[in-house]
């Protein structure tokens, strides 16, 4: 059974830094692509960034609302996704999700599982 | 940037069926995935590349996609189908995954 589960969201002041985690079971987690999406409060869903494979930088695409602040990395020694996110501002506040990609039809971005989330929350 | 445009609420009482659709120019060429999400809970791919189905999902999901409208088709709606529904593509010119702002379905 596939398991995700997110951890590391708090309260942070703006301006500040947080790394979320996302620790994965039940799959070979170093052949998947994995990706975040966010939710703000009484919000719809957003994707914010997806990691391939290993490692960080060109290993990974990231929404326009984050690029440059956020980075997505994992450790597939670990089974563990990671979304260091800095410069933070109020409207990222939101719960993020980690989901597993699933590829069909030639494309890779179906997310065919998700954790529970963790809440982010950015203000003074 | 590519826009997916849903109708925010339907209401319909149970046994019913509903077609939930997901706008956008040209998504007929693009693959559609679906999501459902119940209050407080992750959500739950329902329906994928346009009209597949995962397992464990009920045949009363059903999806299509032409022209300018994917539809996700509810049949013989039962009070547990009531949440909210995402509809998603893979936008291959900005390199961008892209949702729709959901549809919240109510059963009365």
């Amino acid at each position: 059974e596939v398991q995700l589960s997110e951890s590391g969201g708090g309260l942070v002041q703006p301006g500040g830094s947080l790394r979320l985690s996302c620790e994965a079971s039940g799959f070979m987690f170093a052949n998947y692509a994995m990706s975040w999406v966010r939710q703000a409060p009484g919000k719809g869903l957003e994707w914010v960034s997806v990691g391939f494979g290993s490692g960080t930088s060109s290993s990974a695409l990231y929404a326009d609302s984050v690029k440059g602040r956020f980075t997505v990395s994992r450790d597939n020694s670990k089974n563990t996704l990671y979304l260091q996110m800095d410069r933070l501002r109020a409207e990222d506040t939101a719960i993020y999700y980690c989901a597993k990609n699933h590829c069909s039809g030639g494309t890779c971005y179906i997310f065919d599982n998700w954790g529970q989330g963790t809440l982010v929350t950015v203000s003074s | 940037s590519y826009v997916l445009t849903q109708p925010p609420s339907v209401s319909l009482a149970p046994g019913q069926t509903t077609s939930l659709t997901c706008g956008g120019n040209n998504i007929g060429s693009k693959y559609v995935h679906w999501y459902q999400q119940k209050p407080g809970q992750a959500p739950v791919l329902v329906v994928y590349t346009n009209s597949d189905r995962p397992s464990g999902v009920p045949e009363r999901f059903s999806g299509s996609n032409s022209g300018n409208t994917a539809t996700l088709t509810i049949s013989r709606v039962e009070a547990g189908d009531e949440a909210d529904y995402y509809c998603q593509v893979w936008d291959t010119d900005s390199g961008h995954v892209v949702f729709g702002g959901g549809t919240k379905l109510t059963v009365l």
